[in-house]
């Protein structure tokens, strides 16, 4: 089954304890993404990756790290964790980059992961 | 900055009743578009999309949106809602501009529907 998969689902944590939340697809897309999302802000877009080593920064990187050394998998690093990086956090995929019209470029989302830090 | 308004945080209706949700979003140049739906505790799932052509898109559901480029906006339809249907609601954008690789989501529209 083609699939965007997150872990943790759920990760209570203490300010300034380094997390990684994991993302993984199957799907052998080239673009991959974080957002977070919080009442009344949508979803804003932490980090990107058109490919392989080919990372960039959304609209809210600070205090956050991403890495893509495999093609499937594109985790989320918390270096030091505080209380205002609560949030629900999604990860995405898609075949191609967003800019591309030609491509099928659909983004596929991840079940989500409930971070709090207290 | 671009950015991406949808003219209502909450919608309240009953079933059977018509629904509209407002986006508008601010840029000049060629954009792809997106609703997304989030039913609760769930993650996002695509309702449709445009890229090209007929403005007018149908997505699944029963929903459709349509384009309309000299206003900017994008507006999600549905003539008969459900129960079902209670479910959060994003527009997005994604601005067509050489190797500009974002895609912008508007705060959200909460949609609740009563039997």
């Amino acid at each position: 089954e083609a699939q965007v998969t997150q872990n943790p689902r759920y990760l209570i944590t203490v300010t300034g304890k380094k997390l990684t939340v994991t993302c993984s697809q199957n799907m052998n897309h080239e673009y991959m993404s974080w957002y977070r999302q919080d009442p009344g802000l949508g979803l804003r877009q932490i980090y990107y990756s058109m490919n392989v080593e080919v990372t960039d920064k959304g609209d809210v990187p600070e205090g956050y790290k991403v890495s893509r050394k495999e093609k499937r998998n594109f985790p989320l690093i918390l270096e030091s964790p505080s209380p205002n990086q609560t949030s629900l956090y999604f990860c995405a995929s898609s075949f191609r980059g967003l800019a591309d019209r030609n491509a099928y470029n659909e983004q596929f989302f991840g079940p989500g992961t409930r971070l709090t830090v207290l | 900055a671009q950015s991406v308004s949808q003219h209502n945080h909450h919608v309240i209706l009953s079933e059977a009743a018509s629904l509209e949700l407002g986006c508008n979003y601010s840029y000049g140049g060629t954009v792809n578009l997106f609703w997304y739906v989030q039913y609760p505790g769930q993650h996002l799932q695509l309702l449709l999309k445009y890229f090209s052509g007929d403005p007018l898109v149908k997505g699944i559901k029963g929903f459709e949106a349509e384009f309309i480029k000299s206003k900017f906006s994008f507006n999600l339809r549905k003539p008969s809602v459900q129960w079902s249907d209670t479910a959060e609601y994003f527009c997005a954008v994604t601005l067509i501009s050489g190797g500009y690789n974002k895609l912008i989501f508007g705060a959200g529209t909460r949609l609740a529907v009563h039997p």
